[in-house]
């Protein structure tokens, strides 16, 4: 299995622009997670969804995030407009439930500047 | 709510040290307990869990008891290798908590040769 797989590997942007990570999670998995690392707050889960939908999403920073889950192989998170806070390892995580127990399955992560 | 506390890093050692990393949670019921690791430039992979009381997780010579009268879940190895320098999350998931993860801040190891 290919595992998780995250684009871009890398980002540089200005402030103010757009910016739209993707993820295309382990085939068969139902859950799948937004996670964001930085030094200050650590590892921060943003968003997850089962079954392409979105469960919980009180860890969105704000309006300017955005994911969206359209089907089971593919989601993406978007920031618009980017600011320079926003600068952080973004990884996507899937997992499926077997029984009472489930593993996440980390991507690489994208890391992202914002200048 | 849920909440893990490791010990504070970073842990500097020789080749073939033994290791502990201590990690306490809080959590009502009876959560599961990880140890996940991050290499450098890579996400965070699985190392060990251990899913209800007594239970020993173990993988790759690293180990870690689910204590439920202590909520700890300390990790130990007990000769460790240049390869194992990495940072260490333990995390939880609650009963309660759906599919949510709660993780430590995450320790740096260092072993040098």
């Amino acid at each position: 299995d290919a595992g998780v797989i995250q684009s871009p590997r890398h980002e540089v942007t200005e402030m103010g622009q757009e910016v739209t990570l993707r993820c295309k999670p382990i085939s068969g998995h139902d859950y799948l997670f937004w996670y964001r690392q930085t030094m200050m707050r650590g590892l921060e889960l943003l968003i997850y969804f089962n079954n392409n939908v979105p469960i919980d999403d009180s860890g969105m920073p704000e309006d300017r995030f955005s994911a969206k889950m359209p089907n089971a192989s593919f989601s993406t998170l978007k920031i618009q407009p980017s600011e320079p806070r926003d600068s952080a390892v973004y990884f996507c995580a899937s997992s499926a439930l077997q029984g009472r127990y489930e593993t996440q399955y980390f991507g690489p992560g994208t890391r992202l500047l914002v200048l | 709510g849920d909440s893990v506390t490791q010990m504070e890093g970073p842990v500097t050692l020789s080749e073939e040290a033994f290791l502990t990393i201590n990690c306490t949670y809080t959590a009502t019921g009876y959560p599961s307990l990880f140890w996940y690791v991050q290499y450098p430039g890579e996400g965070l992979q699985l190392l060990l869990k251990a899913t209800k009381a007594d239970d020993k997780g173990s993988n790759k010579g690293f180990e870690a008891t689910y204590r439920k009268e202590t909520t700890s879940f300390h990790l130990e190895k007990g000769s460790v290798q240049v390869s194992d320098s990495a940072v260490y999350f333990c995390a939880l998931k609650g009963e309660t908590s759906g599919s949510r993860l709660t993780f430590g801040e995450g320790t740096q190891l260092t072993v040098n040769p």
